[in-house]
């Protein structure tokens, strides 16, 4: 089975640009979560989607970021304008529900992300 | 708010030995406890979780175990090899229900 699927893996850049991170998720799973590691703050959560809609962004560390998911098998993650200190591992996660019956988050591989 | 401790940061230990890595948790409604193993370059990778209506869980080399007395659950990996060698982090699912994760533990297993 496909698992998640993130592109680019690695993105460098200078500060300034605009950066576009991309997710497919699992198939059938309904929520989707995007975490950025850092080492000084290790795995936090940005901002998570149930049936492509958003339900708390509150991760979300300022204005320059933004998420978005057109449809079910897409999510995107733009920084604009990007800064160095947005340099981190993005990961995108997806899972069949929150809920009661607790089901596993399955992390793609990340997208290590430098500003210069 | 919502708060996970991991101890200790890192752990080496000899081939064949057992390795224990320990989480408190701050929220007393959390009630589902992953853990997940990340190599370099990968996203995590579930291991092994456990629900907090159950005291113990393993399978095959690993188990987690729960107290939610004291709030405190561990990652117990026996006769270790070098492949379990990697960053190993706990979580703990809150009353928000995000999980929130352990700082991680760099676990070395030397041959």
């Amino acid at each position: 089975d496909a698992g998640v699927i993130q592109s680019p893996r690695h993105e460098v850049t200078e500060m300034g640009q605009e950066v576009t991170l991309r997710c497919k998720p699992i198939s059938g799973h309904d929520y989707l979560f995007w975490y950025r590691q850092t080492m000084m703050r290790g795995l936090e959560l940005l901002i998570y989607f149930n049936n492509n809609v958003p339900i708390d962004d509150s991760g979300m560390p300022e204005d320059r970021f933004s998420a978005k998911m057109p449809n079910a098998s897409f999510s995107t993650l733009k920084i604009q304008p990007s800064e160095p200190r947005d340099s981190a591992v993005y990961f995108c996660a997806s899972s069949l529900a929150l809920g009661v019956s607790n089901q596993p988050q399955h992390f793609g591989d990340g997208t290590r992300l430098s500003i210069l | 708010g919502e708060n996970v401790e991991q101890h200790p940061s890192t752990l080496s230990v000899q081939e064949g030995d057992s390795a224990v890595i320990k989480c408190t948790y701050s929220d007393s409604a959390s009630n589902y406890f992953p853990w997940y193993k990340q190599e370099l370059g990968k996203g995590p990778q579930l291991i092994i979780d456990i629900r907090s209506n159950v005291g113990e869980k393993k399978d095959q080399r690993i188990a987690v175990t729960l107290n939610k007395t004291a709030k405190h659950f561990s990652l117990h990996i026996t006769e270790t090899q070098p492949e379990d060698s990697a960053v190993y982090f706990c979580a703990a699912k809150g009353a928000t229900g995000k999980l929130i994760f352990g700082q991680g533990t760099t676990l070395q297993v030397k041959p």
